[in-house]
């Protein structure tokens, strides 16, 4: 069974920093992308970002490049997100996301961890 | 970037009954090459991620009620629930993948009449 858990999240002053991670399980984790999706509260969903298996090729949104930086270890299983100069409107639930490859739907998401930007 | 429109944004339908909702792509997400259309169909339950229905914009996700139906190809697709059941009150959301960056549209929030 495939599992992702998603960690780190809390709350963090207008231009501080935080990691997240996601625990993966259930599948070979190397063999898959994957991808950060966020949602603020009471609103939609917002691709943030995706790296590739190998983890050779990253992609970001606009709204994120240049702030935030995506890595995965293969050997720990585990998807991270750094998040650096943080914004209000960075606030939101971050769900981890497994897909075959970099354009694809996904099948599988995390629960969710919540960043709250705030002072 | 493709933009993805969702209509109506909420939706009241009785127990029952069948709700439709639409999503349309500002371009096209058909690769005619291979004749897929590179749409989803999301589920999202409060307090629940996401859960995928349909992919390839008609293809049923393992194990979702085949009470959900997608349809339509381009830029226009459809998502329909025949036999509204309580459990199937939620947002919908849809998702093209025909391009980076990945988007979604706004949500249909269905309701019970």
């Amino acid at each position: 069974e495939v599992q992702l858990v998603e960690s780190g999240g809390g709350l963090v002053q207008p231009g501080g920093s935080l990691r997240l991670s996601c625990a993966a399980s259930g599948f070979t984790f190397s063999n898959y992308a994957m991808s950060w999706v966020r949602q603020a509260p009471g609103k939609g969903l917002e691709w943030v970002s995706t790296i590739t298996g190998t983890g050779s090729d990253t992609f970001y949104a606009d709204s994120v490049k240049g702030r935030f930086t995506i890595s995965r270890d293969n050997s720990k299983n585990t998807l991270y997100l750094q998040m650096n100069s943080l914004r209000g409107e960075d606030t939101a639930i971050y769900y981890c996301a497994k897909a075959p490859a970099p354009r694809y739907y996904f099948p599988n998401w995390g629960q969710g961890t919540l960043v709250t930007v705030s002072s | 970037d493709f933009v993805m429109t969702q209509s109506p944004d909420s939706l009241a339908v009785s127990l029952g009954e069948r709700a439709t909702m639409n999503c349309t792509s500002s371009q096209s997400v058909l690769y005619n090459s291979i004749n897929k259309n590179y749409l989803a169909w999301y589920q999202q339950k409060p307090g629940q991620p996401p859960k995928l229905l349909i992919y390839w914009a008609s293809t049923r996700e393992s194990g979702v009620p085949d009470r959900f139906s997608g349809s339509g190809s381009g830029t226009d697709f459809t998502l329909t629930i025949n036999s509204l059941q309580a459990e199937d009150v939620a947002v919908y959301y849809c998702q093209q993948y025909y391009n980076t960056p990945v988007s979604f549209g706004q949500g249909t929030k269905l309701e019970i009449k």
